[in-house]
């Protein structure tokens, strides 16, 4: 399996609502990433989880709130976004650098695409 | 600071007409340069890894070729199919797991 899988493909929800973002991988990779991309721009790191644990947070505000039960799994919680929020939510998994692998290319999922009204 | 700078921001090809697409960085010390494509709304797709300068990759009408301080993606005899979105990133050979980004090459192949 050389697939990340993330759901929903499509989310809409309100200023008030609470959701969550999937993700899911089983190359082994054991590090897993969030990244959040607006039209034309880049992806932009928002955390990193390294063996599991939260290795970067690269400043996101408390609205959003990762989470990685397993080292398959990788989740994002969402709560009281704002219509800026809105972009596409990308996930991606690699190995840990430096630890005998020499591919360290990160694979993406084909992200959500969150719309907040 | 790590810096990546792609060439050009947009490109219109005939089909058929060869180019390249430059992608310039800034990094102390690489552990590894990436080119990924991507399709408006998808997920980047992983197109190559270059890791030492020298290095070639190729893959249907796309090579990758690496120097110290810039890649070149160059694509060959290009189809309209392959209007996407090319996106370099490098990977810092020292400090956190981080790639950087440089803001991609909008490509558009005409029939």
């Amino acid at each position: 399996d050389t697939e990340v899988t993330q759901t929903p493909k499509h989310l809409v929800m309100g200023m008030t609502n609470k959701k969550s973002l999937k993700c899911e991988q089983h190359m082994g990779h054991r590090a897993m990433y969030w990244y959040k991309q607006k039209a034309k721009k880049p992806p932009e790191l928002m955390f990193v989880y390294s063996y599991e644990k939260l290795s970067i947070n690269e400043s996101v505000p408390s609205r959003f709130s990762p989470e990685c039960p397993n080292s398959s799994l990788l989740n994002l919680h969402l709560h009281a976004l704002q219509p800026e929020d809105s972009a596409l939510y990308l996930c991606a998994s690699s190995h840990v650098p430096g630890l005998g692998s020499s591919n360290y290319g990160y694979t993406f999922g084909s992200g959500t695409r969150l719309t907040v009204v | 600071e790590d810096q990546v700078t792609q060439s050009p921001e947009a490109l219109r090809l005939q089909e058929g007409e060869s180019s390249s697409l430059n992608c310039s960085y800034t990094v102390s010390g690489l552990r590894g340069l990436f080119w990924y494509r991507q399709d408006p709304g998808k997920g980047p797709e992983f197109l190559f890894t270059l890791y030492s300068a020298g290095e070639e990759k190729e893959k249907e009408r796309l090579k990758a070729t690496l120097t110290k301080k810039e890649s070149f993606l160059h694509i060959t005899a290009p189809k309209p199919e392959d209007s996407a979105t090319y996106l370099c990133a490098v990977q810092p050979l020292y400090g956190n797991n981080r790639l950087a980004f440089g803001k991609g090459n909008q490509v558009v192949v005409i029939p």
